[in-house]
């Protein structure tokens, strides 16, 4: 059975930092990885999705790594702002379906 | 983003009563997921849809049962609701890999 596991738990920056998170999966047999950001009582927003082919991809300030045989996958954020305070969810597709991790809750504080 | 709307977006019900949530997309995507979000055990899949009358269970579907009749809709129907169904519901789409969620709906069986 497929297990996700994201680390750290929470996570509390000064404005400016550059951080990362970290999400690991059990097993490498991946069709794909999808990172999403869950803002308090909504739903969540897709942030990026790799391929099991791909290694990284980016968008603006997000860059997302996937090393597939190590079965792991991190989140960078440059320059992190207030605005990115909100929980992050790493997601492994396998056919069509996602396991999800429990998230990590990131506070950017000012 | 992706044109999914779940309804109702609350609810509080009985315990033993029959509930029934919608999702509905405007995408003509072609799967759709029920999923629940509770703390300490983060997203599960309950059911999923890959096409008109073509369903399959989760990973927590026991007490769910679910129905597609058009491609825009994908209902989840709880036949006696218990207090452990207490949660917030979620809806998403995909037609090739990524997945884009709904608002949700929070459900309270009292």
């Amino acid at each position: 059975k497929q297990e996700v596991t994201q680390i750290p738990a929470a996570l509390s920056v000064p404005e400016g930092e550059n951080l990362v998170l970290n999400c690991s999966f059990t097993d490498s047999a991946i069709y794909n990885l999808q990172w999403f950001r869950q803002d308090p009582g909504k739903g969540l927003t897709s942030l990026l999705l790799i391929q099991s082919s791909q290694r990284e991809q980016t968008s603006g300030r997000l860059n997302a790594s996937l090393d597939k045989s190590s079965g792991r996958s991190t989140l960078y954020i440059a320059a992190s702002q207030p605005g990115d305070s909100a929980t992050y969810l790493c997601a492994v597709g396998y056919g069509n379906k996602l396991v999800f991790g429990a998230g990590t809750i990131l506070r950017v504080k000012s | 983003d992706a044109g999914i709307t779940q309804s109702p977006r609350h609810k509080v019900t009985e315990t033993g009563t029959p509930v029934t949530l919608r999702c509905h997309q405007t995408e003509n995507h072609r799967y759709m997921y029920w999923y629940r979000q509770d703390p300490g055990h983060g997203l599960r899949l309950i059911h999923y849809s890959y096409g008109v009358k073509d369903t399959d269970k989760g990973e927590v579907s026991d007490g769910y049962s679910v129905s597609r009749s058009k491609t825009e809709d994908f209902l989840l129907t709880l036949e006696s609701a218990t207090s452990s169904q207490t949660s917030v519901y979620f809806c998403a789409i995909s037609e090739l890999s990524e997945q884009y969620f709904g608002p949700g709906t929070r459900l309270t069986v009292t």
